[in-house]
């Protein structure tokens, strides 16, 4: 079955800063990549997703990278702000026309400081 | 955007007891819903995936006599944890496929079982 990593567990920088979260996969079937914002006490919240045939995606702040070939994709958070401090979890999961079980990596914990 | 519901948020059982975990979507109808357990600092395990009008499909590992799962309609999945222990208090989270959103998670269920 699928496999996520995700680094790093923890991270920490300062308001303002850039925050990249890492991610490789092991099924090379895989197409769907979303990304959680989990709060402390609270389900996880969509904030990006990739699908494979896209390289990069950006929503305001917030950016997303894939590497197919590499299997590996990535996290971007730009001019971070003391809200942005939370659990991260990268996922990934085969869209077939009905829905597929996510595979959660292991979270990264920002924190993002004055 | 797409919403699901999930109550209740805490609950505290006697051991022995058994505690029933409901998951709506809200504006729309979901044929599959996921069921997840996450403990503290982890990541979320899949438990089984419900599929409405037939039998949930468990991961290995977890017990389906002891996680009851029912998906009786599109937009109802209910996780009745039976003869709670100790070790079953986890937070219990639900998402479903929502097409358009992606997949979206309840604020999930937190069980201490005393």
């Amino acid at each position: 079955g699928e496999n996520v990593e995700q680094h790093p567990s923890t991270l920490s920088v300062q308001e303002g800063d850039s925050a990249v979260i890492k991610c490789t996969y092991s099924d090379s079937a895989s197409n769907y990549f979303p990304w959680y914002k989990q709060e402390l006490g609270k389900g996880p919240q969509l904030i990006i997703d990739i699908r494979s045939n896209v390289g990069e995606k950006k929503d305001q702040r917030i950016a997303v990278t894939l590497n197919k070939t590499a299997k590996h994709f990535s996290l971007h958070i730009t001019e971070t702000q003391p809200e942005d401090s939370a659990v991260y979890f990268c996922a990934a999961s085969i869209e077939a026309g009905t829905a597929s079980k996510l595979t959660f990596g292991t979270g990264t914990r920002l924190q993002v400081t004055l | 955007g797409a919403v699901v519901s999930q109550h209740p948020s805490r609950v505290i059982c006697k051991s022995g007891t058994s505690v029933k975990i409901e998951c709506r979507s809200l504006d729309f109808q979901a044929t599959t819903m996921f069921w997840y357990r996450q403990f503290p600092k982890q990541s979320l395990m899949l438990m089984a995936t419900s599929n409405e009008g037939s039998k949930a499909t468990y991961e290995q590992g977890v017990e389906k006599d002891k996680f009851l799962i029912n998906h009786a309609s599109l937009t109802l999945s209910t996780l009745t944890v039976t003869s709670a222990h100790p070790e079953d208090s986890s937070f219990y989270i639900c998402s479903a496929d929502s097409n358009n959103y992606g997949y979206t998670f309840g604020s999930g269920t937190r069980l201490t079982v005393v």
